[in-house]
């Protein structure tokens, strides 16, 4: 199957600073990338939807100031949570999409965020 | 509001007994429900299932959907410690391709 990347896989932070997560497909274009985000025992939430050349969509709820998307190619979409609270600790977890109607998403390996 | 349950949120087996897992769902303009198994990271896809009654198989799991019922179940046969994992149910529906909606999994610990 098709390989998705992140990097970092895991990063601590101060509270206060920004951190940037980079989603790459690896050997396929994305036309369409996911950004979630999963709770320890909890199930993964969607936040935005990113497509390359415009802004991406967000989740209800979740606020697209503090967490900036970026999908500036077909092969790369970042994620950016800006001024990061202990709550924004978590574990990250983008998606890609080949083609529009085929419906197989290819997750990537995920980033464990930790805001101190 | 659309949403996906999933049954039983966690459950204990031996090696080599039979599980079931079950997915219901509610939402607007259903399109297809996917299984992902997810170890320590992230989620590795399972089936996908668009039509009723029709079974996928893939070794010793296999899925089938009930549109009537909006429901599926996804069954481990023979299962082995390494069948240990988070098994995840999501839905895509409405009107954008791609977006997924997950339950809330199943814990399934499989011991020797």
């Amino acid at each position: 199957g098709a390989v998705v990347s992140q990097h970092p896989s895991r990063v601590i932070c101060k509270s206060g600073t920004s951190v940037k997560i980079e989603c790459r497909s690896l050997d396929f274009q994305a036309t369409t990338m996911f950004w979630y985000r999963q709770f320890p025992k909890k199930s993964l939430m969607l936040m935005a939807t990113s497509n390359e050349g415009s802004k991406a969509t967000y989740e209800q709820g979740v606020e697209k100031d503090k967490f900036l998307i970026n999908h500036a190619s077909l092969t790369l979409s970042t994620l950016t949570v800006t001024s990061a609270h202990p709550e924004d600790s978590s574990f990250y977890i983008c998606s890609a999409i080949q083609d529009r109607g085929t419906d197989t998403q290819y997750f990537g390996p995920g980033t464990r965020l930790t805001v101190l | 509001e659309d949403k996906v349950v999933q049954s039983p949120l966690s459950l204990v087996v031996h090696e080599g007994d039979t599980v079931t897992l079950n997915c219901s769902y509610e939402v607007t303009n259903f399109r297809s429900l996917l299984w992902y198994k997810q170890e320590k990271k992230a989620p590795t896809f399972l089936f996908m299932l668009t039509s009723s009654g029709i079974e996928k198989k893939s070794g010793r799991l296999s899925s089938i959907l009930d549109k009537k019922e909006l429901s599926s179940i996804l069954n481990i046969t023979a299962t082995q410690t390494g069948d240990s994992a988070i098994y995840l149910c999501a839905v895509e529906a409405g009107d954008s391709w791609g977006k997924l909606q997950f339950g809330a999994g199943t814990q399934v610990v499989v011991t020797p």
